[in-house]
């Protein structure tokens, strides 16, 4: 089975210029995660899909930052513009069923972001 | 506020010792917890999880994790370290209900096995 895929695995861009991020989670798992991970840090959570509907985007910065999940599978999200803060790597996860707790997040391998 | 902490920001073993990665929570209600393993530039990969039930759960690559409710700890352990298992390791935590879940992650430990 494959994991969670995601796109571009490295992009190097000037501040100002928009990004996109494209992620493709396990075939079947309703939920799809975008978390942001700086350098010696944990992942945190930027916003969370439950189908085609963004359930917690209370993270989200929105006055940059947008996503979207239009048929319910893939996911892009996307910085407009980029600011030299937002280099960090960019998980993308994704999890099977609905609002249980327990189940459990599988990551892709990440996008790594560097603003110049 | 709900936190997870991994207070060693790195934890230094010689192969074939044991190894424990600790990891302590402050959260309310009936926490989900979790480990993940983190190799360079690639994702975090799940390790093992206690949802309910036995204490000590185990895991993948020989990993298991002990749930100390009155300490509020998940404290990873290996019998016998390789040299392979050097890599980030994250404890995470889920809270909720079903109006929905959150997870906070440590902020990671690194491992580094020596030969």
């Amino acid at each position: 089975e494959a994991g969670v895929v995601q796109s571009p695995r490295y992009k190097i861009i000037e501040k100002k210029q928009p990004v996109a991020f494209w992620c493709n989670p396990i075939s079947g798992h309703n939920t799809l995660y975008w978390y942001l991970q700086n350098l010696g840090q944990g992942p945190e959570l930027l916003i969370r899909y439950e189908n085609e509907e963004a359930v917690d985007d209370s993270q989200l910065p929105k006055d940059r930052f947008s996503a979207e999940r239009l048929k319910g599978v893939d996911s892009t999200l996307k910085i407009q513009p980029a600011e030299l803060g937002d280099s960090a790597v960019y998980l993308c996860a994704s999890s099977a069923g609905t609002s249980g707790g327990e189940e459990t997040q599988y990551f892709g391998p990440g996008t790594r972001l560097l603003v110049l | 506020a709900q936190s997870v902490a991994q207070p060693e920001d790195q934890v230094n073993v010689a192969e074939g010792n044991p190894l424990t990665v600790k990891c302590t929570y402050s959260v309310s209600g009936n926490p989900y917890l979790f480990w993940y393993v983190q190799y360079p530039n690639r994702g975090l990969q799940f390790l093992l999880k206690y949802i309910t039930g036995d204490n000590l759960v185990k895991g993948s690559y020989g990993f298991e994790a002990e749930f100390n409710k009155s300490q509020t700890s998940f404290h990873l352990k290996k019998p016998s370290a390789l040299v392979s298992d050097s890599a980030l390791y994250f404890c995470a935590v889920r809270v909720g209900n079903t109006g929905g879940f959150k997870t906070i992650f440590g902020a990671g430990t690194r491992l580094f096995v020596k030969a």
